[in-house]
């Protein structure tokens, strides 16, 4: 089974730039890795997905080296709202009908 | 409208009982997914759903069944309830295609305490 790290927590202020980075052995080849967030009672929200290189969206950026083993997402100018838990998302090398969270990364935001 | 919705959101039982959990998306999706989040968390994939194929998180206990009458319903049966089935589980949907799969849409999740 393809095993996914991420930090634990981190803490942020108002208006900085946060990365929180999943490192990601053996991910399936052609596959996307995708970051959700996640509040507190509610399901997890898609926010990004990228293949390689580095993707932008209206809420994120996420960068992938090329040998694909980490995947970073960058929230620019967070702000209290942002406050979640962050979750990558990958396909397993070994089994490529399985997904694979990580282990997730709360993220809080003080003013 | 909720694009996935799941009720019951609490369900308090007693261990040694059968429940059942309804989902149902009216996004049009193709594959319907159910999610298990535990204690500290960790998300985990128990089943997805496509036209009638099955794919099963081989961890995933056979008194785990999913459901599904129709491609906007998937519903989750548990049998004989033990202490450790509690936790929060979601069902989630997407459009077919590998990237559509990993960008699902989740319910609001239904919180299982077995007692």
């Amino acid at each position: 089974l393809a095993k996914t790290t991420q930090p634990i927590s981190m803490d942020s202020y108002e208006g900085q730039e946060v990365n929180i980075t999943c490192s990601h052995n053996n991910i399936a080849t052609n596959d996307y890795i995708t970051w959700y967030q996640q509040f507190p009672s509610q399901g997890p929200r898609f926010i990004i997905q990228g293949y390689k290189t580095k993707v932008t969206n209206e809420v994120a950026s996420l960068f992938i080296p090329a040998d694909r083993k980490s995947s970073t997402l960058s929230l620019p100018r967070v702000s209290l709202s942002d406050t979640a838990v962050y979750y990558c998302l990958v396909g397993d090398g070994y089994n490529t009908d399985k997904l694979i969270f990580g282990t997730g990364t709360r993220l809080q935001v003080f003013p | 409208d909720t694009a996935v919705s799941q009720t019951p959101k609490y369900l308090v039982t007693q261990m040694g009982n059968d429940k059942s959990i309804k989902c149902e998306q009216n996004l049009g999706h193709d594959t319907m997914y159910w999610y298990k989040q535990d204690s500290k968390k960790f998300l985990k994939i128990m089943f997805s759903y496509n036209n009638k194929e099955l794919i099963i998180n081989e961890t995933v206990p056979n008194r785990f069944s999913p459901k599904s009458p129709d491609k906007a319903h998937l519903n989750l049966h548990i049998n004989s309830l033990e202490l450790g089935d509690s936790a929060v589980y979601f069902c989630a949907s997407s459009q077919k295609g590998r990237a559509r799969q990993m960008e699902a849409f989740f319910g609001q999740g239904t919180r299982l305490t077995v007692v």
